[in-house]
Order: C-alpha cells, then structure tokens, then sequence
C-alpha cells in the first residue's frame, strides 16, 4: 500500500504562472518531507523541506505547505520557469520509515 | 564541496551475473542510502549504512546486500542478476541519517540485465 501519494501523474502550466503540486500520505508518523526534482538520467535533486512542527516553508520561489490533520502537503513554485520542467517527487521520513517516495509528477512549463 | 559520486554510470550484464556498484558520499556526510528506481514502482528503499554497519534495510531479496568503509565510502553487490534487476540504482547520503536529514542523491547506475 502507497504511503505516499502523487495522484496526478502530470501538470502543464504557462510560464510566469503558479504550479502547485500536491501530495497525500497515510503514516501518521512521517515528520519530515521534502521534495526533490530529477531530469532523466540524473539523481533526483534536493529543492526543500518541512518538518511536521511547521506548516509553511520557503525558500526563494518555492513554497511549501503541511496540512498534517488532512496528511497533504504542496509546492507551489512562482513564477513557473521552463528550466521548472522535470518529475518532483514528494518523499516523507518518520517513525520507522527512512525515506518513502511518492510515484512522482512530471511538470512541464511552457514558454 | 563535491556532490555524491556513483561508478560506473552504466552496466550491462547477462542474468545469474552478480554486479558491484559504488557510491561516494559527500564529504563529512556518515550515512549512505541506495534506493532502486523502475518505472512501475517508482523509487523504493534498499538499504543504509552508517558507521560501516546496515542500519536499515528495504524490502529486497538477500542477492540484494551492501557494505560501508571507514571513509564512508559504500558498495552495493547484486548476485544471480533477473531481468527484473534492470533500474536505475541511486545512492544518497546524508549527515547521520537521522528524521530531518536531508539525503543529497548521486546520478545514479543504469543496471541493465539481458
């Protein structure tokens, strides 16, 4: 069973627009999350993250948000750059659990 | 500071081979991670090693095992290779390993199994 859920598989939004990416989990446990972006072929890269004791995080034009009650979190990057397309994956890390991926997104901003 | 490394970046084998592959961590960073990525179950926990001992382990078959040096510096060994094996196969490594330690991935082994 997922512990860590991307349902869309794919987003496509306009550059210098809003892309908000969203993510569901069910292990009560989890107390950090991050997000990481990976182009084909390369290791997923590191963007940011957020401990369960917080519910917003950012850094430069992403943003992310925990909503623990409803076990979802999001990242908003604004504004979209083209250079944003990649898949983003959601990870989360609690309890006995070391890092669990979501399936990820592939977002593509289009000029 | 140099990121991860991972060599070799890309492997052939034929089935019932066993395969080694290496990964070095960041600098000062104690804990190493692998993590097999396929397109149908996406990326999935292998192993982690700090201080040279497998703290933690994924659900994987026993042809799937590890080790770490003093230098932080780990390998993974694959024996009797499947065809299922096929993957990218990502190391990460972190300060401790601990919640709230960020892993930092390397590019990652292309495993191919004909």
């Amino acid at each position: 069973d997922q512990q860590v859920k991307q349902n869309s598989p794919s987003l496509s939004v306009q550059e210098g627009r809003i892309s908000i990416l969203n993510c569901d989990y069910t292990n009560s446990m989890f107390d950090y999350f991050l997000w990481y972006k990976k182009y084909p072929a390369e290791g997923p890269t590191f963007l940011i993250s957020i401990s369960s004791i917080k519910d917003k995080n950012e850094d430069g034009r992403f943003t992310v948000f925990l909503n623990k009650s409803a076990k979802h979190l999001s990242l908003h990057i604004v504004p979209s750059q083209p250079g944003d397309s990649a898949v983003y994956f959601c990870a989360a890390q609690g309890g006995s659990e070391k890092l669990v991926f979501g399936k990820g997104m592939k977002l593509t901003v289009n000029p | 500071k140099a990121g991860v490394t991972q060599t070799p970046r890309y492997l052939i084998k034929t089935r019932g081979q066993q395969v080694t592959l290496s990964c070095s961590p960041i600098s000062g960073h104690r804990s190493v991670s692998w993590y097999q990525q396929t397109p149908g179950q996406g990326l999935q926990f292998l192993f982690e090693y700090f201080s040279e001992t497998q703290r933690n382990k994924g659900n994987f078959p026993g042809r799937f095992s590890g080790r770490q040096f003093s230098n932080s510096r780990s390998e993974m060994n694959v024996s009797t290779l499947e065809l299922g094996d096929s993957a990218l196969y990502l190391c990460a490594s972190s300060l401790w390993g601990g919640d709230g330690d960020t892993q930092y991935f390397g590019p990652g082994t292309r495993l191919t199994v004909l």
